[in-house]
């Protein structure tokens, strides 16, 4: 089946940095993708969707300045947090959705914790 | 009201058949999802049901759609430890791309 990876899975920053994040679909490309964010025991909270070649579109409440989405390329696209601090911990996982399927895939998450 | 609902906690016996329901908001989308997420793990679609459908088999996964009441349930039939994991219905409100997911229900598989 079709895979995405997320890349890290783990990482811990000191509050005040940016963490990068990116999203691969490895065998299929993916005009869109989607990021994300699920607290502890929560359901997923979509917080972006990425289009390639075009700037994101934010969900209500999300800070687009905090999170920087990049969809780069038809395989890749990129959430930065910037300036974390810990109230951004969470699992961030992402989907793409096929191009030719039209069927969206989960990564396997990254867990970001913030000290 | 607004949130995709599931119950929190299933428990059931090794070889038992398991009934997760949700009740999902949007009479227009048009694809309902199960989805199964393991501990520190993303998301592993199980099986999907097209709106125009009351129900879909697939090995040991049954999904009922009931889109009066907008309901949507998955069997799993004889149980196993390894489906203990958690358990999201999803749908597409608006038959557009993004998902909305249920609160998830906790299924614990006992010996």
């Amino acid at each position: 089946g079709a895979v995405v990876s997320q890349h890290p899975s783990r990482v811990i920053c000191k509050s005040g940095t940016s963490v990068k994040i990116e999203c691969r679909s490895l065998d299929f490309q993916a005009t869109t993708m989607f990021w994300y964010r699920q607290f502890p025991k929560q359901s997923l909270m979509l917080m972006a969707t990425s289009n390639e070649g075009s700037k994101a579109t934010y969900e209500q409440g999300v800070e687009k300045d905090k999170f920087l989405i990049n969809h780069a390329s038809l395989t890749l696209s990129t959430l930065t947090v910037t300036s974390a601090h810990p109230e951004d911990s969470s699992f961030y996982i992402c989907s793409a959705k096929d191009l030719i399927s039209y069927e969206q895939y989960f990564g396997p998450g990254t867990r970001l914790t913030v000290t | 009201g607004e949130d995709v609902e599931q119950s929190l906690f299933l428990s059931v016996r090794e070889g038992d058949s398991s009934v997760i329901n949700c009740t999902y908001t949007d009479s227009s989308s048009t694809y309902l999802y199960w989805y199964k997420q393991e501990p520190g793990a993303g998301l592993q679609l199980l099986t999907y049901i097209f709106s125009n459908m009351d129900m879909k088999q697939d090995q040991r996964l049954t999904v009922l759609l009931n889109k009066k009441d907008k309901h949507l349930s998955l069997r799993i039939a004889d149980t196993q430890t390894g489906d203990s994991a958690i358990y999201f219905c999803a749908e597409n409100p608006g038959g557009g791309n993004k998902l909305t997911f249920g609160t998830g229900t906790q299924l614990k598989v006992e010996l």
